[in-house]
Parts: structure tokens; C-alpha cells; sequence
């Protein structure tokens, strides 16, 4: 599986879009962009994944470069809750290859 | 519906003892992960059943590592000669199927090592 990079905090204010990059530059054809987010003291939690289209769903929108070497994960009204660790990872959807390769994350921390 | 459980929340264990630590899946998935969380560090992938099969043993760090899934619902993960290396959070998750794009995380179970 290809390799991230994402900045290791950042901050937003509630009520605000938060926008979180990836970088993926070697990301594959048939590899996939997963979001997950941890908040403190659970478990990580599926937010959305795409392969090259824009997704969108009740959560969060996934944007994803044409080339498809990066991507940003969109939060467009944060709230305290959405305080957590969010985890980019690129993934081969295929038998075999199902475990999750988690980096260290941006730590995203919402202000009042 | 009810999700991932993890038995127990917490475990404190010596040097050198044995511990078995439990998750029972979402009710008809099929794939179930094993994964170690480190503080301050992503978790980290240790094995993978599909059915009653081990699929990926890959991550295990070493042989005193040992999980099992006999019926293919709950799995137990087995350490034998507890390490304080091995203190972590062990996280279990479960999904439908083999290509599932979703994973659903139990809460974790902290092993403490003293």
C-alpha cells in the first residue's frame, strides 16, 4: 500500500470548514483513499473513501487531486465534536489485501 | 445495532503472565482485524481472519502471540510471557466481507504490563 504524509495538527474554528490534506504521490491505479478518524479514548471510525471521483456523504466530502496524488477530507461546519485524530490511508481494495496501514494522523483540534 | 465489544476495557497483568483478551464482532461479519495501538502512534495491524481462518498473521510481532476464531464470530487474542513492550491498547474491528470498504473498531481493550 502506498504511503501518506499529513501535517500533524491542526486547528478550526467551530462552525468552520475544515479542510485536512493527504499526500499520496505514489498511490497506484487500483488503490483507494480511505478517511478514518479516532477520537480520544475510542476506537477509529470510517468516515468516507473514494478512488478518483469527489464523494460526498452525511460526514464529510473526500476531494481528490486529478492526478490523484493528493487529496483534502472536508468538514464543512465543524463542531467540538469532530475533535480527533484523522488518519488518510490508501488501500488496495481486493482479497487479500484488507488490513488498514494507519500513520500517525492529524491530531484536528476544534476551538470554540 | 449493537457494534464491536471488546472484553475487558482494561487489564493490568505482571511480567511473564498469560493474558487472553476477547472481541465479539458486529452479528454476521465475517472478516475480523486485530490491531495494537502504541501511545502516540496509529494502530498497527496484527492479523486478519476471514471465517474461521487466519487470512494475514503477518503483523504478529512474535510467536508468544497467538488469536484465535474457532466458530467464526468472537476471537480471542493470546499472549503468552506478557512483555512490558506489550502494553498497548488492542484494538479488535469487524466488517461483512473480504473486499468491505468499512471497518467497524470495538473500543479497545489497555494492557498494562507491570
Amino acid at each position: 500500500d502506498a504511503k501518506t504524509t499529513q501535517p500533524p495538527s491542526m486547528d478550526c474554528a467551530e462552525g468552520r470548514a475544515a479542510n485536512l490534506p493527504c499526500n499520496h504521490s505514489t498511490i497506484s491505479g487500483n488503490e483507494y483513499v480511505y478517511w478514518y478518524r479516532q477520537i480520544h479514548s475510542q476506537g477509529p471510525q470510517y468516515i468516507i473513501h473514494g478512488l478518483k471521483n469527489n464523494e460526498t456523504n452525511e460526514m464529510a466530502s473526500l476531494i481528490i487531486t486529478e492526478d490523484r496524488k493528493s487529496s483534502t477530507l472536508i468538514l464543512p461546519h465543524a463542531t467540538l465534536r469532530d475533535t480527533a485524530v484523522y488518519y488518510c490511508i490508501v488501500r488496495v481494495a481486493s482479497p487479500g489485501a484488507n488490513n488498514l496501514f494507519f500513520g500517525t494522523g492529524t491530531r484536528l483540534t476544534v476551538i470554540p | 445495532g449493537a457494534g464491536v465489544s471488546q472484553t475487558p476495557s482494561n487489564k493490568v497483568t505482571e511480567k511473564g503472565k498469560y493474558v487472553e483478551l476477547r472481541c465479539d464482532p458486529i452479528s454476521g461479519h465475517t472478516a475480523l482485524y486485530w490491531y495494537r495501538q502504541s501511545l502516540g502512534q496509529g494502530p498497527e495491524f496484527l492479523i486478519y481472519f476471514q471465517g474461521t481462518g487466519a487470512a494475514d498473521d503477518s503483523g504478529l510481532p512474535n510467536d508468544r502471540f497467538f488469536a484465535v476464531r474457532p466458530e467464526g464470530s468472537v476471537s480471542t487474542l493470546k499472549i503468552q510471557r506478557t512483555e512490558r513492550g506489550d502494553s498497548a491498547v488492542y484494538l479488535c474491528a469487524s466488517s461483512q466481507g473480504m473486499t468491505s470498504s468499512e471497518q467497524y473498531f470495538g473500543p479497545g481493550t489497555r494492557l498494562t504490563v507491570t
